[in-house]
Formats: C-alpha cells, structure tokens, sequence
C-alpha cells in the first residue's frame, strides 16, 4: 500500500464511451501526475498538477482532460479514444515544492479501448 | 526535448550472476531516482542520486551518478530470483515536478 489509491483496476471501453479514472492520495503530498505506461515504451508524463494547478501538459491528445479539485484528488476524464490508447495509467504523487522528490505510484488502470 | 535513454532493454541471467543497467541523459540533470516495477506492479521508488560521482549501496544493489550528472548505472550482485522486474531510471532536471523515465531494464533471473 503505498498511500496512492487508483479506481478502476481495470476498464474496457468502446471509442464512443466516456469514462473518469480516479485517484486518490493519502499522503498530504501536493504534487500529483498522471503517466502512460504502453508495452516496450517508457512511462511518458502526460499531466502535472501542483498545489491544484496544472503545471505540465505534455502534448497530450484532447480526448484527455484532467481534472484536480484538491490537493487529494485527481481524475483523468476520457473521451472518444482510440485503440492505441490502450495502456496502464499511472497517478502518481509526490511531497511538491522541492526539487528533489520522490514519486508514489498508484497500482495503475488497466485500459483496454475497442 | 529532455531524453533518458536506458539499456539494455532485456536481461537474462542464472541466480548468483551479477546485472548492470545504464541510463543516459541528452542534458546535465538535477538528480536522478531507480525505480522497480514487479511483473503486474507499479513502479516503486529505490534511491535518489544527487551529486557529481555519488555512489550509494543498499544490501547487493550499487547506484552511481556520473562526474557530468548525465548518467548513471544499477549494479545487482549475486542476483536473486526476488530481483526479478523492471528497473526504471527517471530523471530530472532543474524544472522541478518533471521526472522523464527511461525505458526499463526488464530483469529475468533463472533459478
């Protein structure tokens, strides 16, 4: 247990569908992050949030839309995907302000898009 | 833009033999973290190297961060079968809350 919560484990949408991953961190950190993990690529930042703004969007397509309402929470809205979406999504979180930090991971979303 | 290239990708070893992996950075980083990440895991925080030459130990695990701080390497002796995952470096530079991962070296270890 690391002090990250991610809900759902695992998610199969249609690419019409519309679906929210959620975590939530334990930890009274006030950085937190959403990464992309595909097979044979590295684990790509897509979003950064700290003390509930966003500080990074890295290139990420528009049917990602993140959202943070506090310091504790943070959501990945998804929307018309397409296949090569397919990954594990990791919410991480990290202590925010310094640079020298080390990143939580949550057990991820296992995403598969039809 | 920032990259952090690590090799090799794949490792097999028998149990007792010795595992290096190696990342390489484009630019001079801030510091530099190991992660692992056990087969169906998260990845899970190891060490932060900080300073030029930094060499740090933790049981048979050996971490080093290059004189330039543009790479680094993990060094396992004696592999275990418990040694098994990915090992992931991620680095970061001087903008703080963006930590750029390498690859992984996915580590398999026959008993």
């Amino acid at each position: 247990e690391t002090g990250v919560t991610q809900t759902p484990r695992h998610l199969v949408m249609g690419m019409t569908n519309k679906k929210s991953l959620k975590c939530e961190q334990h930890l009274g950190h006030n950085a937190m992050y959403w990464y992309k993990q595909s097979a044979k690529k590295p684990l790509e930042l897509m979003f950064v949030y700290s003390l509930e703004e966003r500080v990074e969007n890295n290139s990420v397509p528009s049917r990602f839309s993140p959202e943070c309402p506090n310091s504790s929470h943070l959501f990945l809205h998804l929307h018309t995907l397409q296949p090569e979406d397919s990954a594990l999504y990791l919410c991480a979180s990290s202590q925010g302000g310094t640079t020298n930090e080390k990143l939580f991971f949550g057990s991820g979303t296992q995403l598969s898009v039809l | 833009g920032q990259q952090v290239m690590q090799i090799p990708q794949y490792q097999h070893v028998q149990e007792g033999e010795d595992f290096t992996t190696y990342c390489n950075s484009s630019t001079t980083l801030s510091n530099i973290q190991w992660y692992k990440q056990r087969p169906g895991g998260h990845p899970v925080f190891l060490i932060q190297l900080v300073k030029s030459g930094e060499v740090k130990k933790q049981k048979r695990l050996t971490f080093q961060f290059g004189e330039a701080k543009k790479n680094s390497s993990l060094h396992i002796t004696a592999t275990q079968t418990t040694d098994v995952g990915t090992y992931f470096c991620a680095g970061s530079g001087y903008n703080f809350n963006k930590f750029y991962f390498g690859s992984g070296t996915k580590l398999n270890v026959k008993p």
